[in-house]
């Protein structure tokens, strides 16, 4: 079974400092692997996703996030984040298959004006 | 285009009732999924529809929770009785594909935050 796992719960950062949120999943077939976000009291929504190719891609809001197929690993960055960026991240993971989407506990990003 | 419709947003109930949510997913979606997320957890699958059929439903109590979706268009979900342990925000979401082997993104509905006192 697929799992996911983030390596923060709770990250405070101060704005234009930059943001690296780490994801790690479990499996051993052909995934992709998405970064949700969800602003309080609002709907989870996607920032980026990967399918194939490129392992670099790129989101909305400034966010783009790595595939290391190696590590398992799909870490989320932001050179430069803002204080509209708090919110609660999730990374998630689902096969071509089954198609169900596996989510990570989540990672709450506060930052301090 | 018209977003994933959940209903009602916020439902507060005595153990032992029961509940329900509606849920209206994105026009021409095919596959629908209702998730569990519990406070500071991530969202957790109950059951997963493609059209009418079930798809995966492994994880859903299937001795207090039910789930429908008769028409392959909207769905519900019911849960009878409750228990204080089922207070969290039910979520919906749809994705297009109607096949598998295409890979997408779930689109997400606002959730009912169910809370059982």
């Amino acid at each position: 079974a697929q799992s996911v796992s983030q390596h923060n719960h709770h990250v405070i950062l101060s704005e234009a400092a930059s943001l690296e949120l780490g994801c790690n999943y479990s499996y051993g077939g052909t995934v992709n692997l998405f970064w949700y976000v969800q602003y309080p009291g609002q709907h989870l929504q996607l920032l980026l996703k990967y399918f194939s190719g490129d392992p670099l891609v790129k989101g909305i809001k400034g966010f783009e996030a790595e595939f290391i197929k190696s590590k398992f690993s799909f870490n989320l960055r932001k050179p430069s984040v803002q204080w509209s960026d708090t919110a609660e991240y999730f990374c998630a993971v689902n096969d071509n298959y089954g198609q169900n989407f596996v989510f990570g506990p989540g990672t709450r990003l506060s930052v301090l004006p | 285009e018209a977003g994933v419709a959940q209903s009602p947003r916020y439902k507060i109930i005595e153990k032992r009732q029961s509940v329900a949510f509606w849920c209206n997913p994105i026009s021409g979606h095919a596959t629908l999924y209702w998730y569990q997320q519990i406070l500071g957890q991530g969202p957790k699958l109950l059951i997963q529809f493609q059209n009418n059929g079930v798809v995966d439903d492994s994880q859903l109590p299937k001795d207090r929770f039910s789930a429908e979706r008769l028409k392959g268009v909207d769905s519900t979900l019911k849960i009878q009785p409750a228990k204080l342990e089922d207070s969290a925000v039910y979520l919906c979401a749809s994705t297009q594909h109607r096949t598998a082997l295409v890979a997408t993104e779930a689109f997400f509905g606002q959730g009912t935050r169910l809370t059982v006192v």
